[in-house]
């Protein structure tokens, strides 16, 4: 079955630095990327997603890029601000609707 | 509020109790979906509903679990007989087309087996 991992698992960073996260997965079917942003104590937050026909995707500060070829894919976040200050998941999905999540990477942003 | 729902928010019970949670989607969606959170992991699937099929079940369900969607509309998840390592965050997502989709999440039963 499909296996995500996510790396690194915590990256701290100063206010309006970028942030970047990465992620790897094993099943070449799988074609749909999100990402999730989940707060303390609040539900995983849909943020972007990609699927496996376009190589990147952007939304205001946050953008998606995707290898095909080396199966992994990745999360930019530009200008960070604190209340980017969260867990952010990976997940990727194929011929199952079902999603297979990483282990999350907790950003801190310092103001 | 028209976003994904679920009650209780939170449930403590002792051990070889059982329990039952409610989930209601996003009026519209009709892929429904149960995922478990133990603290510090990402979400892991359980089971899924396309209306009142239950279409796919991970073997993470063992036969204590028992999920139902009856009219295609809210779903319950039944643990019977819990035990400590069923403690977790039980989260419910919808998704509004043949996926894979965009799901969306509730805010989750927390459940504390004591």
């Amino acid at each position: 079955g499909e296996n995500v991992e996510q790396h690194p698992s915590t990256l701290s960073v100063q206010e309006g630095d970028s942030a970047v996260i990465k992620c790897t997965y094993s099943d070449s079917a799988s074609n749909y990327f999100p990402w999730y942003k989940q707060e303390l104590g609040k539900r995983p937050q849909l943020i972007i997603d990609i699927r496996s026909n376009v190589g990147e995707k952007k939304d205001q500060r946050i953008a998606v890029t995707l290898n095909k070829t080396a199966k992994h894919f990745s999360l930019h976040i530009t200008e960070t601000q604190p209340e980017d200050s969260a867990v952010y998941f990976c997940a990727a999905s194929g011929g199952s609707e079902k999603l297979v999540f990483g282990k999350g990477m907790k950003l801190t942003v310092n103001p | 509020d028209t976003g994904v729902s679920q009650d209780p928010r939170h449930k403590i019970t002792k051990r070889g109790q059982n329990v039952t949670f409610r989930c209601d989607p996003i009026s519209e969606h009709n892929r429904l979906y149960w995922y478990r959170q133990t603290l510090g992991q990402g979400p892991e699937f359980l089971t899924y509903f396309q209306n009142e099929a239950q279409l796919e079940k991970s073997r993470l369900l063992s036969d204590r679990f028992s999920a139902e969607r009856p009219k295609g509309s809210f779903s319950t998840l039944e643990i019977q007989r819990t035990e400590q390592g069923d403690s977790a965050m039980y989260l419910c997502a919808s998704s509004s087309r043949q996926g894979p989709w965009e799901q969306y999440f509730g805010p989750g039963t927390r459940l504390t087996v004591t």
